[in-house]
């Protein structure tokens, strides 16, 4: 069975431009999270969706933005790339209820 | 969401056993303890996960205190592939239950 698949894996965009990033989750998983991991603050908690919905949204400013496709394939933009966006963004995948959340190895982002 | 604490770093002989700590002296009764770890520029990696009850699988055993305050991963025979950062995470219940709070983790360091 495949794993959460990321692409691109590394990506060097410029201040003000604007990326998306794909992330297509494990056969079966409906819900699909993002994350952002920067030296400075971790790991954090971008959004969630589930069946094509935002679910959860964790405190990042409305330049980043998501969707999910009826496949359960997400998507997640950045718009006007600033400096400080330069991280790895990590998508999670998983199905309903208790089921165990798995990572994919990521999309790496230098904004310069 | 319940927050947990963890020593920054530890070393561990190889072949020895490493026993990670966690503190969630917050954690609600329906609210699973997960263990992650993250090898260096990769996604973070599921371990093991439980309610109250001590578990095993394949990779370690996770062991919960009584009152469910404290756990502790454990690595039987740890190897130089062990080497990472080691997340606690206690996993909210509900429609939030994917919006993981990752904190500082344990970097662990298995020396020959």
């Amino acid at each position: 069975k495949a794993g959460v698949t990321q692409t691109p894996r590394y990506l060097i965009k410029t201040r003000g431009q604007q990326v998306t990033l794909s992330c297509s989750p494990i056969s079966g998983h409906r819900s699909v999270s993002w994350y952002q991991q920067t030296p400075g603050q971790g790991l954090q908690f971008l959004f969630e969706y589930f069946s094509e919905t935002q679910r959860n949204k964790g405190n990042f400013p409305g330049r980043f933005s998501g969707r999910q496709f009826s496949n359960s394939r997400s998507e997640m933009n950045v718009s006007t790339l600033e400096l400080g966006d330069s991280a790895l963004y990590l998508c999670a995948s998983s199905n309903t209820g208790r089921n165990t959340i798995y990572f994919g190895e990521g999309s790496w982002l230098t904004v310069v | 969401d319940a927050k947990t604490t963890q020593p920054p770093s530890m070393d561990c002989a190889e072949g020895r056993a490493a026993n990670l700590p966690c503190n969630h002296s917050t954690i609600s009764g329906n609210e699973y303890v997960y263990w992650y770890r993250q090898i260096h520029s990769q996604g973070p990696q599921y371990i093991i996960h439980g309610l109250k009850n001590n578990e095993t699988n394949e990779m370690a055993s996770l062991i919960i205190t009584e009152d469910r305050k404290s756990s502790t991963l454990i690595l039987p025979h740890a190897t130089l592939r062990d080497t990472a950062v080691y997340y606690c995470i206690v996993r909210p219940a509900g429609d939030a239950g994917n919006m993981l709070t990752f904190g500082g983790g344990t970097r662990l360091m298995v020396k020959p």
